[in-house]
């Protein structure tokens, strides 16, 4: 069964910083593309990053340029996301997600059960 | 960044009923789009890819079509399990960018 559960997730001081996991099986973890996509309380889904499957290829969404750094090891079968300066603004529902690409085309086809992150003091 | 405009944000229709979503792109995105649902509590589920391709295991009443930089998700026929939150996704450039999303309710 094809599966992502991600961690990491808690309450940290604005300014700080938090490093997500999103751990897979049940597939060729190194063969898809992956995001992050997040979701803050009451709102809709905002894309975050995505990586490739060699990891060689990253791309951010302009709120987290500079800040976060996705990556992944492929020999664990784990995406990682490094958040930097975090602010109330990242509050949010992280989820990971697999890109099946058909020809061509995202298709997120997998998505994590989601880790909370709180920024509060 | 392209800006996925989504419309209606909020819609209620009956059991049965055929239910349109919208969305309108900033500039051409080609087919590089994508439906998702999400309902109360759980993590989104891809509908459709590439702007009209059924993902497998969905519902044959979900269908998408595009006309220029408008593209609809269609419900053919509304069912109580529907009742959720639909967003859409442009994969065209980056940042990819979602529509602000339309919540689906039963009446």
């Amino acid at each position: 069964e094809v599966q992502l559960l991600e961690s990491g997730g808690g309450l940290v001081q604005p300014g700080g910083s938090l490093r997500l996991s999103c751990a897979a099986s049940g597939f060729t973890f190194s063969s898809y593309a992956m995001n992050w996509v997040r979701q803050a309380p009451g709102k809709g889904l905002e894309w975050v990053s995505v990586i490739s499957g060699s990891g060689s290829n990253t791309y951010y969404a302009d709120s987290v340029k500079g800040r976060f750094t996705i990556s992944r090891d492929n020999s664990r079968n784990t995406l990682y996301l490094q958040m930097n300066s975090l602010s109330a603004e990242d509050t949010a529902v992280y989820y990971c997600a697999k890109d099946e690409s058909r020809g061509g085309r995202a298709a997120f086809d997998t998505w994590g059960q989601g880790t909370v992150v709180t920024v509060s003091s | 960044a392209i800006q996925m405009t989504q419309s209606p944000s909020s819609l209620s229709a009956f059991v049965g009923d055929r239910v349109t979503i919208t969305c309108r792109a900033s500039q051409g995105i080609r087919n590089d789009l994508g439906w998702y649902q999400q309902k109360p509590g759980k993590a989104p589920k891809l509908l459709i890819y590439a702007a009209s391709s059924l993902q497998s295991g969905v519902p044959s009443r979900f269908s998408g079509s595009a006309s220029g930089t408008d593209f609809t998700l269609t419900i053919s026929s509304l069912q109580p399990e529907d009742l959720a939150t639909y967003y859409c996704l442009q994969d065209y450039s980056y940042p990819w960018t979602f529509g602000q999303g339309t919540k689906v309710e039963i009446k």
